[in-house]
């Protein structure tokens, strides 16, 4: 159990759906990750949040809207996907920025575009 | 252009030692962490170096020599639990982590 929960753990929508990916971490970090991880490709990162507020954003595209309510939840908005966004969706947390704070991780929710 | 380079795949035996290396080229350093993933799940944290040498944790060590933008993760008496891919991810001079594609590690009785 790593304290980071994700939903679902497995997705499969149509391009013209709406649908978000939620996670949560029970840790009392203040920073907050969405990696996309492709088959045998590095982690992608997407989205940062620290203190709720967000910090980097690696231009990604629209349809993927990130919401950070507070500290603890993280949710990603998906519309009008592609087939080429299947992949596995990777939540994170971690004290804070510093550089010597590790990254914990969500089981991830597996997602296919149709 | 940032890049993390690692082997995509090793082989080795039960209760033998294999070492997995990564090399980096990044715009700044501020530290290399190693993180292990089985299949289907998260990726876990083993170690973090920031100073040249090497940590030690059990069966697992780390080893950095930033002068050659180098690390490499060294596992002891391999156990079949052991298979599982090998992320290496440098931490640059943003604070960003730049990710390798990761090392699949197949142990064999």
């Amino acid at each position: 159990e790593t304290g980071v929960t994700q939903t679902p753990r497995h997705l499969v929508m149509g391009m013209t759906n709406k649908k978000s990916l939620k996670c949560e971490q029970h840790l009392g970090h203040n920073a907050m990750y969405w990696y996309k991880q492709s088959a045998k490709k590095p982690l992608e990162l997407m989205f940062v949040y620290n203190f709720k507020e967000q910090t980097e954003n690696n231009s990604v595209p629209s349809r993927f809207s990130p919401e950070c309510p507070n500290s603890s939840h993280l949710f990603l908005h998906l519309h009008t996907l592609q087939p080429e966004d299947s992949a596995l969706y990777l939540c994170a947390s971690s004290q804070d920025l510093g550089s010597s704070y590790e990254q914990y991780f969500g089981p991830g929710t597996r997602l296919t575009v149709t | 252009g940032q890049n993390i380079d690692q082997p995509t795949e090793m082989t080795a035996t039960e209760g033998a030692i294999v070492q997995i290396n990564c090399t980096y080229q990044t715009s700044g350093f501020n530290g290399l962490f190693w993180y292990q993933q089985h299949a289907g799940e998260a990726p876990t944290f083993l170690s973090y170096n920031v100073l040249d040498g090497l940590e030690e944790k059990g069966r697992f060590s780390s080893f950095l020599s930033r002068s050659k933008g180098y690390s490499y993760l060294l596992l002891k008496e391999l156990q079949m639990k052991d298979s599982a891919s090998y992320l290496c991810a440098v931490r640059d001079s943003n604070y960003q982590l730049i990710w390798g594609a990761g090392t699949k590690l197949i142990i064999k009785p």
